[in-house]
């Protein structure tokens, strides 16, 4: 167990749903990053905030955002879901002040979001 | 850009034998080079990481990487493989002030009884 808990496991939905998946980083960590695993693009990061700032992009959609609260914990929202979509989304986490050396991720279970 | 090229799709090795897991990578600067494992419905375990220092580096569960600069490489290594080792490994890459990770598309290891 990582110590990063992600829910919920499974989701399925329609096309053009909005869904909300949720992160608890590893306590003391304060970078939490997302990541896609689909079969066709493989694992691709997302987007990294580090105490609750966005501090980096990736191959995210405009239709996708996320954000991190007070707390630490984050939220990754995705609307008007299309059949591609579909993918395993991970969280992951780390002490690393950005900026600096890559510290350790630690990585979720994951959602899985089936849209049909 | 930073990217990592895992070569085969599948790794078939009998147990007791050595297991290679080949990765090379592709990064402006210096690379921090990681090793992640994910098993079935898992997310993905850390096995171990190159930051700098020795080039062997030891990690979870009898896994060894050795990073090799001159061929931009990171290989996964194991003496003695488990049936219990079969699982989808991933390379992944970073570097210094990037803390995103570039993943290779994974290896499956298959352990023959």
């Amino acid at each position: 167990d990582s110590g990063v808990t992600q829910t919920p496991k499974h989701l399925i939905t329609a096309t053009g749903q909005r869904v909300t998946l949720r992160c608890s980083p590893r306590s003391g960590d304060l970078s939490v990053y997302w990541y896609q695993q689909s079969l066709d693009q493989g694992l691709q990061f997302l987007i990294h905030y580090y105490n609750g700032e966005e501090r980096a992009k990736g191959n995210i959609l405009e239709r996708f955002s996320a954000q991190q609260f007070p707390d630490l914990h984050s939220e990754l929202n995705l609307s008007s879901l299309e059949l591609g979509d579909s993918a395993l989304y991970f969280c992951a986490s780390s002490v690393a002040n950005p900026g600096g050396f890559t510290d350790t991720q630690y990585f979720g279970p994951g959602t899985r979001l089936t849209v049909l | 850009a930073q990217s990592v090229a895992q070569p085969e799709d599948q790794v078939n090795v009998a147990e007791g034998n050595p297991l290679t897991v080949k990765c090379t990578y592709s990064v402006s600067g210096n690379p921090y080079l990681f090793w992640y494992v994910q098993y079935p419905n898992r997310g993905l375990q850390f096995l171990l990481k190159y930051i700098t220092g020795d080039n062997l580096v030891k990690g979870s569960y009898g896994f060894e990487a050795e990073f090799n600069k001159s061929q931009t490489s990171f290989h996964l290594k194991k003496p003695s493989a488990l049936v219990s080792d079969s699982a989808l490994y991933f390379c992944a890459v970073s570097s210094y002030g990037n803390n995103r990770l570039a993943f290779g598309k994974g290896n499956q290891v298959v352990v023959i009884p």
